[in-house]
């Protein structure tokens, strides 16, 4: 089936660690977001890709770094520099950057770093 | 950011119909107005999407208001699996954005 992939689903780390969080999918798509939620709220955008080899940040780049190798992939690191990393990562991607083209998510992952 | 507004939780019964509003009054002429639901411990998912004119798609149906400073997204007849939180987005364009407030809650009473 074609999908997002998003691992693990739950991940436990302690301060002071970098963490790197998995996004795979195969649906062809040029274009892979990262998004952060805390309890409550809205999600916000981390950092988006629209090609291999290119990403641009978002509204909440600090502390986080991403990688664009494969169509396929997005890997998003947490890294010790990211003073509240506990919270819900969503990955997404959509077919092209055009306003009208869905956006489709995965499962997410949920990290809690103490 | 255009920015939209939302009730926080709305209920319903289910089989009814349900209608949540979104205000978005200072929309631009080139922003769509989107519609993502998220059920619990889940990613977002597409609901709706339109410009200028009402759409309909086998999940929900969009009412856009003439004047497009509000929307509203219908679903005809609600089930227990429509219990999620709705968010009403306005993608502007040139923008990558998909900008998330904090969404309608819906609670579908059996």
């Amino acid at each position: 089936d074609g999908g997002i992939t998003q691992s693990p689903k739950y991940l436990f780390r302690k301060e002071g660690q970098n963490v790197t969080l998995s996004c795979e999918q195969n649906l062809n798509h040029d274009a892979m977001y990262w998004y952060r939620q805390d309890p409550g709220q809205g999600l916000r955008l981390i950092y988006y890709s629209q090609i291999v080899n290119d990403f641009q940040k978002g509204d909440i780049a600090e502390g986080y770094s991403v990688s664009r190798e494969k169509k396929e992939s997005f890997p998003l690191t947490v890294t010790s520099a990211q003073k509240n990393p506990t919270a819900f990562y969503l990955c997404a991607s959509s077919k092209t950057r055009q306003l009208t083209y869905e956006q489709y998510f995965g499962p997410g992952t949920r990290l809690t770093v103490t | 950011d255009a920015k939209t507004t939302q009730p926080n939780s709305m209920e319903s019964n289910e089989e009814e119909p349900v209608h949540l509003p979104c205000n978005h009054s200072t929309i631009s002429g080139t922003d769509y107005i989107h519609w993502y639901r998220q059920l619990p411990s889940q990613g977002p998912e597409y609901v709706i999407h339109g410009l200028t004119s009402n759409v309909n798609n086998r999940m929900a149906s969009l009412a856009i208001a003439e004047d497009r400073k509000s929307s509203t997204l219908i679903l005809h007849r609600a089930t227990l699996r429509d219990a999620a939180v709705y968010y009403c987005i306005l993608r502007r364009g040139g923008s990558e954005k998909l900008v998330f407030g904090k969404g309608t809650k819906l609670t579908v009473n059996p």
